[in-house]
């Protein structure tokens, strides 16, 4: 059935180091993207939106520049943490939806030393 | 705005026991409801849905919740428990029938003790 991956699934990066994490949907074609953090002992909270092939919608107090979001395809959802701190270490989860279906990505854990 | 209190972070319960996950929202309009179980290394997955009509909802694997709009609640529950339900369990809640804008809460953990 379908199913959304992400890669990679931890990441242990330099502080001033960019790293990406890729979501990609397999036999499903997710028209829209959601990017989540979720800190520990909090809830998830929305990043940003992105529909395949336009610019992403962030959500107040999300810097733009910083976190990157490509959309380029029906299967492949990118989000660049450019110029990564301590306090962009979290969680990053993405979710995929097409009309009603949905599939959430099973998370990447970014901690930036 | 919307928002989400899961009151319980872990709620470990004996296998074959019954168990009640307890989820209250605040919004200032109509609510669809959510309840997604995340099992480790896996993504969140839906577990069941109130968009309207009868307030006890039916999901998988034997859980079932009941909305009460005078309480704002949205329990979770399941009479008898598995060693196979040990997940995070979290509520959500959209304004919008599409589930597009999910406000989650922060997820309750439940262990089954064998």
């Amino acid at each position: 059935g379908a199913v959304v991956s992400q890669h990679p699934s931890w990441v242990i990066c330099k502080s001033g180091t960019s790293v990406k994490i890729e979501c990609r949907s397999l036999d499903f074609q997710a028209t829209t993207m959601f990017w989540y953090r979720q800190f520990p002992k909090q809830s998830l909270m929305l990043m940003a939106t992105s529909n395949e092939g336009s610019k992403a919608t962030y959500e107040q107090g999300v810097e733009k520049d910083k976190f990157l979001i490509n959309h380029a395809s029906l299967t492949l959802s990118t989000l660049t943490v450019t110029s990564a701190h301590p306090e962009d270490s979290s969680f990053y989860i993405c979710r995929g939806t097409s009309g009603e279906m949905q599939y959430f990505g099973p998370g990447t854990r970014l901690t930036v030393t | 705005a919307q928002s989400v209190t899961q009151l319980d972070s872990q709620v470990p319960v004996f296998e074959e026991a019954p168990v009640e996950l307890r989820c209250n929202y605040s919004s200032s309009v109509s609510v669809y409801l959510f309840w997604y179980v995340q099992y480790p290394n896996q993504g969140l997955q839906l577990l069941l849905k109130y968009l309207s009509g009868s307030t006890l909802v039916k999901g998988i694997n034997g859980f079932e919740a009941e909305f009460n709009k005078s309480q704002t609640s949205f329990h979770l529950r399941k009479p008898s428990v598995h060693i196979s339900d040990t997940a995070e369990y979290f509520c959500a809640v959209s304004e919008d029938f599409g589930n597009e804008k999910l406000t989650f809460g922060t997820g309750t953990r439940l262990t089954i003790i064998p």
